[in-house]
């Protein structure tokens, strides 16, 4: 069956420090995967996409990787500071031009001072 | 630009009753997407448009459960009847295909309790 798993539920880090997520998916063949921001209460805010044939995206202090042979993508935050504490979510798309994602379950980042 | 708008931002109501949640995608936007979250299930998709046409709604729960999006500039999501199953928060979401990124822009949301 289809599954996309994110490490886990809930990571806590000391601020400075580096921060890896994993989100790694069965039974998918994305083209693309995104990574998303959620504070509470709110939406989710788009950080990242990479596409199957980059291995690495950069973005300020953060970096995602894709594996396709793995399954898997990590999302670092380098330098992360307490504002880096929420919810990030992966996301891949199902086909159909990148339209249709269907997204991880997430996990929540607490970035302690 | 507002960004995505949902109304109403918190919805309480009884089972049995008629719900519809609306949505304005942002100007420009050429995709909208309704999704519903819940800690059980997480965020799922439950329909998408392309060009004010239902593409893909695989996701909708039951047929209590329907969308229109009459225009570019609105859609409702209508639930008819609630149950309390129905609980969770539904979020609507925009974007421009062939944008390259495909992101999609998330509004705030519509928190929907079912008693």
């Amino acid at each position: 069956s289809q599954k996309i798993e994110q490490n886990s539920e809930a990571l806590n880090i000391q601020e400075g420090k580096t921060a890896t997520l994993t989100c790694n998916y069965t039974n998918y063949s994305p083209a693309y995967l995104q990574w998303y921001r959620q504070d509470p209460g709110r939406g989710p805010v788009f950080l990242l996409l990479i596409r199957e044939n980059e291995k690495e995206k950069r973005k300020e202090r953060l970096k995602v990787t894709f594996d396709t042979t793995l399954k898997q993508s990590l999302f670092h935050i380098t330098a992360s500071q307490p504002a880096d504490s929420a919810t990030y979510l992966c996301a891949l798309d199902k086909g159909n031009y990148g339209q249709n994602f269907v997204f991880g379950p997430g996990t929540r980042l607490s970035v302690l001072p | 630009d507002a960004g995505v708008i949902q109304s109403p931002r918190h919805e309480v109501t009884e089972m049995g009753q008629e719900v519809t949640l609306r949505c304005k995608p942002i100007s420009g936007h050429n995709s909208l997407f309704w999704y519903r979250q819940t800690m059980m299930r997480g965020l799922e998709l439950l329909i998408y448009f392309n060009n004010n046409v239902p593409i893909d709604d695989s996701g909708m729960p039951e047929d209590r459960f329907s969308a229109k999006m009459p225009n570019a500039s609105f859609s409702t999501l209508k639930i008819q009847p609630s149950e309390p199953r129905d609980s969770a928060v539904y979020f609507c979401a925009s974007s421009q295909r062939g944008g390259g990124s495909n992101e999609q822009f998330f509004g705030p949301g519509t928190r929907l309790t079912v008693l």
